[in-house]
C-alpha cells in the first residue's frame, strides 16, 4: 500500500532563517507530488506541482522553491522565512487511477 | 481561470440532524468531484467523490450530487455525529496537468 510522509511535523523558526520540509512517498513509481499551505482558517492553496524528477511547477509567486531530487521525493525550501510563510503545509500525491489526492500528516511551520 | 465557491464557511448542527455543504465550479470540462474531510491537525481524507456521468451517489450517511448543466454540487450528511465535526473541503480536477483545485472549506460542529 501507498504511505506519504512528512517530517518535520512541527516548526518554529525566527524570521529570516532558512526552511527545508521533506516529503516521501512509499509504495507508488512515478508519482505527481503537491505541495500546499493551509493559513489558519483557510483553505489550501496548491504552491507547487511536480510531474517528474525535476520538473516543478510554482503555482503562485513567493520566496519559496521546490524540488524533486529523487523519484518520490519532495523538497519545500526558502532561503530566507517570512512571517507570512507561518502555516500548515501539506504534501500529497495523485493516483492515477482515479485522480484521488493523498495527503501526508503535514508539518506546522510557526515563524517568528 | 479555476474556481469553486463552497459555503457556508461554517455549520452548526445539532447531532442527528443533516448538514448541507454546496459548492459550485467555472470550468465545464471538470469531470471528477471529490470531496475531502479534515480532522484537527491532520491533512484532509477524501470521503466521498462523483464522476460526470452520474448525478449522485450514496455512501451509508454521506451522499454527494452533481448538476453539471448549473456547476454546482454538494455534500450531504445524514443522522449527524460529534465524529463528524471538521473542516470539509470540496474539489474538482482543473485539469491539464492533474492538479484538483479546493474549496475554501466548511467548519462542521456537531453539537452533542
Amino acid at each position: 500500500s501507498q504511505t506519504i510522509h512528512q517530517w518535520p511535523a512541527t516548526l518554529v523558526q525566527p524570521v529570516g532563517s532558512p526552511l527545508s520540509l521533506e516529503c516521501t512517498v512509499e509504495g507508488t513509481s512515478n508519482p505527481n507530488l503537491y505541495w500546499y499551505r493551509q493559513a489558519a482558517g483557510r483553505g489550501l492553496q496548491l504552491l507547487f506541482y511536480s510531474v517528474g524528477i525535476g520538473q516543478i511547477s510554482s503555482e503562485v509567486p513567493q520566496n519559496l522553491s521546490a524540488s524533486r531530487p529523487q523519484d518520490r521525493q519532495f523538497i519545500l525550501s526558502s532561503k530566507k522565512l517570512l512571517l507570512s510563510d507561518s502555516g500548515f503545509y501539506l504534501c500529497a500525491w495523485l493516483s492515477s487511477d482515479n485522480n484521488e489526492q493523498f495527503f501526508g500528516p503535514g508539518t506546522r511551520l510557526t515563524v517568528l | 481561470g479555476e474556481n469553486v465557491e463552497q459555503h457556508p464557511s461554517t455549520l452548526s448542527v445539532q447531532e442527528g440532524d443533516s448538514a448541507v455543504i454546496k459548492c459550485t465550479y467555472s470550468d465545464s470540462a471538470s469531470n471528477y468531484f471529490p470531496w475531502y474531510k479534515q480532522e484537527l491537525g491532520k491533512g484532509p481524507q477524501l470521503i466521498i467523490d462523483i464522476r460526470s456521468n452520474v448525478g449522485e451517489k450514496k455512501d451509508q450517511r454521506i451522499a454527494v450530487t452533481l448538476n453539471k448543466t448549473a456547476k454546482h454540487f454538494s455534500l450531504h450528511i445524514t443522522e449527524t455525529q460529534p465524529e463528524d465535526s471538521a473542516v470539509y473541503f470540496c474539489a474538482y480536477d482543473s485539469g491539464g496537468y492533474q492538479k484538483v483545485t479546493f474549496g475554501i472549506g466548511t467548519k462542521l460542529q456537531v453539537i452533542p
